[in-house]
């Protein structure tokens, strides 16, 4: 089964910052990858998919890119809404359709 | 407007059985494959089963192959899950999501395996 990592495992920023998150697949996955953020008691919101496409509705400070096994999600300006868990998950490929473990991110 | 809409879960013993139900409206049910995502307390999500449209392709994560079954019924719009043999680790809220790139999910039922 193919693995999902991701790095770091948290961060803590200050608003304004450009934060980035790793996700790595241990094969390739051509660009099915999903990034979510997950705030405590919340649904997962669906940010990215297809590697790179903004989900609509989703600001426009967050971006990702990659393909292959190698995905980063970015958000140019972190704000204070941000603060939440996000996770990364292959899908569309051969199951199982795993996530990683997720990425804690606050302010500083 | 896309509703996905879980119910079914509570406190079983372990070795006990449960079955979920997710009802869904606002779509053609019966055109998307759908799926059920856990996450236990504190920990991170994990993708639990999915079906096809029309069921013929069933997958299972490794952690519950032959404990666990999904089904569905595309004229009563509903995804189901029975849960046999449930044990303190299945303690989770589970949720039920349309294809995952669309970002559509149920709100989740909390399912608590205590004796």
């Amino acid at each position: 089964d193919i693995q999902m990592t991701q790095s770091p495992s948290s961060l803590s920023a200050s608003v304004g910052d450009r934060v980035t998150i790793t996700c790595r697949a241990s094969q390739g996955i051509s660009n099915y990858l999903a990034w979510y953020q997950q705030k405590p008691g919340k649904v997962p919101k669906l940010l990215i998919y297809a590697a790179s496409t903004l989900q609509s509705g989703v600001p426009s400070r967050f971006s990702g890119s990659g393909s292959g096994t190698d995905f980063t999600l970015t958000i140019s300006s972190l704000q204070p809404e941000d603060v939440a868990t996000y996770y990364c998950q292959k899908y569309n490929s051969a199951p199982p359709f795993t996530f990683g473990p997720g990425t804690k991110v606050d302010i500083k | 407007e896309v509703q996905l809409v879980e119910s079914g879960g509570g406190l079983v013993k372990p070795g006990g059985s449960l079955r979920l139900s997710c009802a869904a409206s606002g779509f053609t049910f019966s055109s998307y494959s759908m799926n059920w995502v856990r996450q236990a307390p504190g920990k991170g999500l994990e993708w639990v089963s999915s079906i096809s449209s029309s069921s013929s392709y069933i997958y299972y994560a490794d952690s519950v192959k032959g404990r666990f079954t999904i089904s569905r019924d595309n004229a009563k719009n509903s995804l189901y899950l029975q849960m046999n043999s449930l044990r303190a680790e299945d303690t989770a809220v589970y949720y039920c999501a349309r294809d995952f790139d669309t970002g559509y999910w149920g709100q989740g039922t909390l399912v608590t395996v205590s004796s």
